[in-house]
């Protein structure tokens, strides 16, 4: 348990479907991120907030939304995805976003796209 | 960031204690050297993190080079719940935060 959760763990969708993956930190954290982690593949950081605005968005494709309405939630917003989009969505969250401190990730939810 | 180098897989015997390799040969003077790990479907797991000098905690020790070009992650007494995706990352300090993970190294603990 790491103070960082996630729902849902799991989540089968088409790809005309909307859906809505949602992060909570009770950690007191200020930064709070979003990861995408495909078979095989390196973790790739998506999106990034500190104190509710978003600092970072790595070439993120528009299907993907974050909203990040306090500092202890975030969501990612899901529409009209491709079967590629397919991974683990893993959240994170830290003290404020600053270089050398330590991000504690959630377990992650488990996305098919069919 | 600097980028990390690491072996794929290791194997280990339950009770040994596994030495996991990291090299980071670029690393910038004012870049702190961490460890993660992730068991299989959960989210990664913070292990410990230094900057020069060893450092050891409850889950293991980190051994840093004086040269700080390559670390060593010990876990001192492997379970075979230490089965895991071992990740050597090493940030660049200044602005936001950006965790860059590598490939890692998956530690197969054996009984």
């Amino acid at each position: 348990e790491t103070g960082v959760t996630q729902t849902p763990r799991h989540l089968v969708m088409g790809m005309t479907n909307k859906k809505s993956l949602k992060c909570e930190q009770h950690l007191g954290h200020n930064a709070m991120y979003w990861y995408k982690q495909s078979a095989k593949k390196p973790l790739e950081l998506m999106f990034v907030y500190n104190f509710k605005e978003q600092t970072e968005n790595n070439s993120v494709p528009s299907r993907f939304s974050p909203e990040c309405p306090n500092s202890s939630h975030l969501f990612l917003h899901l529409h009209t995805l491709q079967p590629e989009d397919s991974a683990l969505y893993l959240c994170a969250s830290s003290p404020s976003g600053t270089t050398k401190e330590t991000q504690y990730f959630g377990p992650g939810t488990r996305l098919l796209v069919l | 960031d600097a980028k990390t180098t690491q072996p794929p897989s290791m194997d280990c015997a339950e009770g040994r204690a596994a030495n996991l390799p990291c090299n980071h040969s670029t690393i910038s003077g004012n870049e702190y050297v961490y460890w993660y790990r992730q068991i299989h479907s959960q989210g990664p797991q913070y292990i410990i993190h230094g900057l020069k000098n060893n450092e050891t905690n409850e889950m293991a020790s980190l051994i840093i080079t004086e040269d700080r070009k390559s670390s060593t992650l010990i876990l001192p007494h492997a379970t075979l719940r230490d089965t895991a995706v071992y990740y050597c990352i090493v940030r660049a300090d200044g602005g936001y935060q950006k965790v860059t993970f590598g490939t890692g190294t998956k530690l197969q603990v054996i009984p």
